[in-house]
């Protein structure tokens, strides 16, 4: 069975850095494209970009170039997504995905001071 | 970025009735469209993919249309667990991108 576990729930201070995390099983990591989805307060779904764990070749979507880092390490199958310095903005629930349709269950990240 | 459109924004409907929800995308996505749904607190779960295959384990009532710019969800016959948030979502190009989202509500 295809699987993707996430780390849990942060609170973290506006400037603080932060690594997510998104445990993969049940299917072979690195073939597969994995990302990551946003989903702010009420609001819908945005794709933040998708890394191939086999080359980790990555792709951002505009909107999060720059402001965050998608990483993969194959030899645990897990995927990243990290900031340097989180942002109020940046409270939201995110969800990890990957190519077999599959979604992890979301961390729900929360910054504030 | 091609940018999708969902209408209506809210659905109000009671079980047993059909719903119709429609996607339209700024430039064309061939049949790059899936739709999702999803419930309170849960993730998006996949509906249909390629504008018109049903995803396993989707029931029959649940049909996808379209192709190009304009795309169509038909739920045709409302079951209580039914009513949710539903959200297409263009493949054809990256960033892959979702539309606003259609709740379906009960009437």
């Amino acid at each position: 069975e295809v699987q993707l576990v996430q780390s849990g729930a942060e609170v973290k201070k506006p400037g603080e850095s932060l690594k997510i995390s998104c445990e993969a099983s049940g299917y072979s990591f690195p073939n597969y494209f994995i990302g990551w989805v946003r989903q702010m307060p009420g609001r819908g779904l945005e794709w933040m970009g998708i890394i191939y764990p086999g080359d980790s070749d990555t792709r951002y979507s505009p909107s999060f170039q720059g402001q965050v880092t998608i990483s993969a390490d194959t030899s645990i199958n897990t995927a990243y997504l990290q900031w340097s310095s989180l942002k109020p903005s940046d409270s939201a629930m995110y969800f990890c995905a990957n190519a077999l349709e599959s979604w992890g269950q979301g961390t729900l990240v929360t910054v504030s001071s | 970025e091609i940018v999708l459109t969902q209408s209506p924004a809210t659905l109000s409907l009671s079980p047993g009735e059909r719903a119709t929800l429609s996607c339209r995308a700024s430039q064309s996505v061939t049949n790059y469209l899936a739709w999702y749904q999803q419930k309170p607190g849960q993730a998006p779960r996949l509906l249909i993919y390629e504008a018109s295959n049903r995803a396993t384990g989707i029931p029959a009532r649940f049909s996808g249309s379209g192709s190009g710019t304009d795309f169509t969800l038909t739920i045709s016959s409302l079951e209580p667990e039914d009513f949710a948030v539903y959200y297409c979502q263009q493949r054809s190009d990256w960033p892959q991108t979702f539309g606003p989202g259609t709740k379906v509500d009960i009437k």
